[in-house]
């Protein structure tokens, strides 16, 4: 059964902390993804990576970065956080070629206070 | 900018009834459109998807109608049931930036019994 794993369900931190959240997929994809989702506003993609050291930026990148040094994981980075990114944070993985589905984690709902 | 605009933002049916989803996209480079379903604490899961050189696509309850010249898709569910009660999304994606989903801002659907 594929599998995307977040690290954390929920996280909660203060403002100006740095935040890591973590994402692993165990179905050997080369295509990794971080959205955030916000009611009334979808899923908005903030970073994306094709491969292993490979990262894209996507439509909100701003106050994000991200790392991907193994195939498997792939981590978004608040550099200082901001009650502005309270948000759900979903991971995604997908095989690379053409037109490929694309498998979900369960998410990780982050409250900056 | 959202690239894909998705109505209605909520719809109630009832059981037995037809769900109707409607979208719309600008960027004619997207090639792929896929509709996830997300149940509440979950991630979004792939429902169906379509390729601009189909018109239509059904898998059981569920169709897919794309209109390439109007750049417009939808999505039928027939006999809808309470347990398709969930959050629809539309999404758009194109090979050049490694299929990275661009997702409309959600349909909630509530079949009533």
């Amino acid at each position: 059964d594929v599998k995307v794993t977040q690290s954390s369900r929920y996280l909660v931190k203060r403002t100006g902390e740095k935040v890591f959240l973590e994402c692993v997929q165990d179905m050997d994809h080369e295509n990794m993804f971080w959205y955030r989702q916000d009611p009334g506003l979808g899923l908005r993609l903030i970073y994306f990576s094709y491969d292993v050291k490979m990262k894209e930026k996507g439509d909100i990148p701003e106050g994000y970065s991200v790392s991907r040094e193994k195939k498997e994981r792939f981590s978004l980075i608040l550099e200082s956080a901001s009650t502005n990114q309270t948000s759900m944070y979903l991971c995604a993985s997908s095989p690379m070629g053409t037109r490929t589905e694309a498998f979900f984690g369960q998410g990780t709902r982050l409250t900056v206070v | 900018q959202q690239q894909v605009k998705q109505s209605p933002q909520s719809l109630i049916v009832q059981k037995g009834g037809i769900s109707i989803i409607n979208c719309a996209y600008e960027n004619t480079a997207f090639d792929y459109f896929p509709w996830y379903q997300q149940f509440p604490g979950k991630g979004p899961a792939l429902l169906i998807a379509i390729r601009p050189d189909v018109s239509e696509k059904k898998e059981g309850r569920f169709t897919i109608s794309f209109n390439k010249s109007a750049k417009q898709f939808s999505l039928h569910i027939m006999d809808s049931q309470p347990g398709d009660s969930a959050t629809y999304f539309c999404a758009a994606s194109r090979a050049n930036s490694g299929y990275a989903l661009n997702f409309g801002k959600g349909t909630s659907l509530l079949v009533t019994p």
